[in-house]
């Protein structure tokens, strides 16, 4: 059974730019959650993913998106970067819909310059 | 809105130290409640995770208790080790899976 994988581990990037980063969830979870972590402090919910349908989303501006693949992968795309942008980007997977325990990735540490 | 608070900030003992770490929540309608542990720059790690019909969980020399009438759970580590330093994070589902994190614990163990 293979956890939760991220990628890249890092990357730079320019203010202004566009960014993709990818998950792999849990073998055998439907449920894909991304999560920014500003340094400091503890991860802030974006948005969350089941079925490759968006379900729930929390206080982020519509540049930040996302997809969920058929095999339950995610993506979280970021538009126009932003200075602030600069975060640990985790994602989380979970078996079910229902409040089960999250196993988190690895992270994607982003700098935006 | 459910926001989690976690007490101390930072938190700095000697080897071998009995130690609690605190987390409080403003909603006491959850359905569980989890505890991670991050090391510098990485992703989170589950530690355990509380049923709301549970009082406590143990896992080694890990054990977290829950009080949902008062919003509280704590983290109980047992004879700590240098290899314990990291942040410890609590967390409480607000709606399905979405997590509400608290700031975290520093925990350093000075060999």
């Amino acid at each position: 059974e293979t956890g939760v994988t991220q990628s890249p581990t890092h990357l730079i990037k320019t203010r202004g730019q566009q960014v993709t980063l990818r998950c792999s969830s849990q073998s055998g979870h439907n449920t894909v959650s991304w999560y920014q972590q500003a340094l400091g402090q503890g991860p802030q919910f974006i948005f969350q993913y089941y079925r490759e349908e968006e379900n729930g989303r929390g206080n982020f501006p519509p540049r930040f998106s996302g997809l969920q693949f058929p095999n339950y992968s995610s993506e979280l795309n970021v538009n126009a970067l932003e200075l602030d942008d600069s975060a640990l980007y985790l994602c989380a997977s979970n078996s079910d819909i229902r409040t089960t325990e999250a196993f988190f990735g690895q992270g994607t540490r982003l700098t935006v310059v | 809105k459910q926001e989690v608070t976690q007490i101390p900030a930072a938190l700095s003992v000697p080897e071998g130290e009995n130690l609690v770490l605190n987390c409080s929540f403003t909603d006491s309608a959850i359905y569980n409640l989890q505890w991670f542990r991050q090391d510098p720059g990485k992703g989170l790690t589950s530690l355990l995770l509380i049923q709301s019909s549970q009082r406590e969980q143990t896992s080694g020399r890990l054990n977290a208790s829950l009080d949902k009438s008062s919003g509280r759970s704590t983290l109980y580590i047992a004879a700590s080790q240098p290899g314990d330093s990291a942040t410890y994070l609590c967390a409480v589902p607000e709606y399905g899976n979405k997590l509400v994190f608290g700031a975290g614990t520093i925990l350093r163990v000075k060999s």
